[in-house]
């Protein structure tokens, strides 16, 4: 079965800082090019990040450009968020998501990792 | 502010149609394909149309999508109130190197 789990969210002071991990599974996970998306409370998909399949380019949202980084491990089969900097408006249920590329879509998301950055 | 526009809510009585509207511009939806995705509250979305108006499997008929210009559309018939649901979409942005989405759309079927 194809499968996305994240891992790594809690409770961060503003300013502290998180990694959050997906572990894929049921697929080969070198094949894919991989994302981060969130969701704030209440509020819509805002994408965050993504890591190429074959070039390895990265790309980042503005809003977290700086402060996050993402990464990956093809021995792990694992996929990472590096959040530091924390603010209150970065607190959202942070999604992994395969991107087949072609076709053009992210076709496979995990359950979620809850964020919450407060003092 | 979200770079594709969605109109907040739509409505439509059980075993009509409903579309959802999506427009971007030159350097998203002008230029590459739209995907829309479905939510319900408190899970993950879900992948329901892609290049534009592709369907995965297991994904009904009654979901169609289609684009033209810089803009796209979701429709859906026969609806039923297992689709009350929130629906988005999203394209790559070429001038911004980024995947973007629509503001999402509230699906109710009175």
């Amino acid at each position: 079965e194809v499968q996305l789990l994240e891992s790594g969210g809690g409770l961060v002071q503003p300013g502290g800082s998180l990694r959050l991990s997906c572990a894929a599974s049921g697929f080969t996970f070198s094949d894919y090019t991989m994302n981060w998306v969130r969701q704030a409370p209440g509020k819509g998909l805002e994408w965050v990040s993504q890591i190429r399949r074959r070039s390895g380019a990265i790309y980042y949202a503005d809003s977290v450009k700086g402060r996050f980084t993402i990464s990956r491990d093809y021995a792990k089969n694992s996929l990472s968020l590096q959040m530091n900097s924390l603010r209150d408006e970065d607190t959202a249920v942070y999604y992994c998501a395969r991107d087949p590329e072609n076709p053009y879509g992210m076709d496979v998301w995990g359950q979620g990792t809850t964020v919450t950055v407060s003092s | 502010q979200s770079v594709l526009t969605q109109p907040p809510s739509v409505s439509a009585a059980p075993g009509q149609k409903v579309t959802i509207s999506c427009s971007g511009s030159s350097s998203n939806i002008g230029k590459n394909y739209v995907s829309w995705y479905q939510q319900f509250p408190g899970t993950a979305p879900k992948f329901l149309i892609y290049e534009n108006n592709k369907r995965p499997s297991g994904i009904p008929d009654r979901f169609s999508g289609s684009k033209s210009g810089t803009s796209a559309t979701l429709g859906i018939t026969g609806l039923q109130t297992g689709d009350e649901a929130d629906y988005y979409c999203a394209a790559w942005d070429n001038s911004l190197s980024a995947w973007v989405f629509g503001g999402g759309t509230r699906l109710t079927v009175l």
